[in-house]
């Protein structure tokens, strides 16, 4: 497809358990996001990729979070030990990295741990 | 810490009127400043992005401006729509940090 692809776009999870949210970037694009967005705010930085590594991972709350990008391409957050607070839309963008640096987003995943 | 503010935060306007969204930020060394439209339940949709050495862009109805010095950006909307009808979100990418810093956004209710 042209765009950033999410799945699942909901999981429904129960307090503790461990989640795994996954973003297919837009071909081409060496670097992605992950950000979080709660109910009526705006999207806050998670973490950013350029190609394999993370480049910046200041926006980790803590070490529950963390997220891979093996191949340069697909990406995957991962959640451990998952808490009610942890419940929101978590969104992943793309961008060529340089250039103008326009990042374009998917749908997102909702996230609710009960 | 770069903070981003957005005024205001809902807006409502009968259809045909032209209106202006604002977004302010605290840090001016910004590389570029992005508009996004959000629906309910959805994912954004890049509008406009303006890159630091430029004043402004257009798009359609859409126009969007930047005054680096002062930290203040505007969306402009020309003779609004009731499909216009969404969230709309500010976001600043600082130089040399590639992140995006958000506002909390202003909601927009076109009425036909």
């Amino acid at each position: 497809g042209a765009g950033v692809s999410q799945t699942p776009s909901n999981k429904v999870t129960e307090k503790g358990k461990y989640v795994e949210l996954r973003c297919d970037p837009i071909s081409g694009h060496t670097a992605l996001y992950w950000y979080r967005q709660s109910l009526g705010q705006g999207p806050e930085f998670l973490i950013y990729f350029q190609g394999t590594g993370a480049a910046d991972d200041s926006g980790l709350p803590n070490d529950r979070f963390f997220a891979v990008r093996p191949e340069g391409s697909v990406s995957t957050l991962k959640i451990q030990r998952t808490e009610r607070g942890d419940s929101a839309v978590y969104l992943c963008a793309s961008s060529h990295g340089q250039g103008n640096n326009e990042q374009f987003f998917g749908p997102g995943t909702r996230l609710t741990v009960l | 810490k770069q903070e981003v503010t957005q005024i205001p935060a809902a807006l409502s306007v009968p259809e045909g009127e032209n209106l202006v969204l604002n977004c302010s930020f605290t840090d001016s060394a910004i590389y570029n400043l992005q508009w996004f439209r959000q629906d309910p339940g959805k994912g954004l949709t890049s509008l406009l992005l303006i890159q630091s050495s430029q004043r402004e862009q257009t798009s359609g109805r859409l126009n969007a401006s930047l005054d680096k010095s002062s930290g203040r950006s505007t969306l402009y909307i020309a003779a609004s729509q009731p499909g216009d009808s969404a969230t709309y979100l500010c976001a600043v990418e600082d130089t040399g940090f590639q992140k995006l810093v958000f506002g909390t956004g202003t909601r927009l209710l076109v009425s036909p």
